[in-house]
């Protein structure tokens, strides 16, 4: 299957600092791309989706200002978590789907830690 | 709206022993149907899906899957689980939006 690679896969940062996350498709040219958060031992919650070119789309409750998400080219997806907070930490990931295929493939993750 | 129940937190089964893990979903039209698997700090693979056409899916690993519409239920099964089999499993639903993902099954292997 089509490769999605998430980086970095782990990060710890100060509380109220600024955390980039970057997706990106490494074989196909992802015209949507997912976050997704995950709390421990709990399901995947979606935050928004990213079309290329466009504003993402953010899910009821989540904050835009708070998790930017950037997605300028076909290849890379960005979130960025700004002023981090504790409650933040969990573990974050991204999928990214080619246009027309309802197939979405999923990144490694990344693990934030904010202390 | 969608949504995706896996009645199960955890199971564990002895090595060697056949496995069963229970989805049932709720959508409004012909959905697409997923099993993903996810080990500790990793994301998730896909272990199989279902579009449309012949209702047992063979996926990865040994794992298959059948679609019961009647009874809105997707489950996963393996007749002989690994001790690498022990994982996270989460049954997703979906259509060309975004997907819905049950809460997961922590799949346990006892040796």
């Amino acid at each position: 299957g089509a490769v999605v690679s998430q980086h970095p896969s782990r990060v710890i940062c100060k509380s109220g600092t600024s955390v980039k996350i970057e997706c990106r498709s490494l074989d196909f040219q992802a015209t949507t791309m997912f976050w997704y958060r995950q709390f421990p031992k709990q399901s995947l919650m979606l935050m928004a989706t990213s079309n290329e070119g466009s504003k993402a789309t953010y899910e009821q409750g989540v904050e835009k200002d708070k998790f930017l998400i950037n997605h300028a080219s076909l290849t890379l997806s960005t979130l960025t978590v700004t002023s981090a907070h504790p409650e933040d930490s969990s573990f974050y990931i991204c999928s990214a789907r080619a246009g027309g295929n309802t197939e979405a493939f999923f990144g490694q993750g990344t693990r934030l830690t904010v202390v | 709206a969608q949504s995706v129940t896996q009645p199960d937190i955890h199971i564990t089964v002895s090595e060697g022993a056949s496995l069963e893990l229970r989805c049932n979903y709720s959508y409004g039209a012909t959905p697409y149907l997923f099993w993903y698997v996810q080990s500790p700090g990793q994301g998730l693979q896909l272990l199989l899906k279902y579009f449309s056409g012949d209702t047992l899916v063979q996926g990865i690993k040994g794992f298959e899957a059948e679609f019961k519409r009647s009874q809105s239920s997707f489950n996963l099964r393996k007749p002989s689980v690994h001790w690498s089999d022990a994982a996270e499993y989460f049954c997703a639903v979906g259509g060309y939006s975004t997907l819905t993902f049950g809460k997961g099954t922590m799949l346990l292997v006892s040796p």
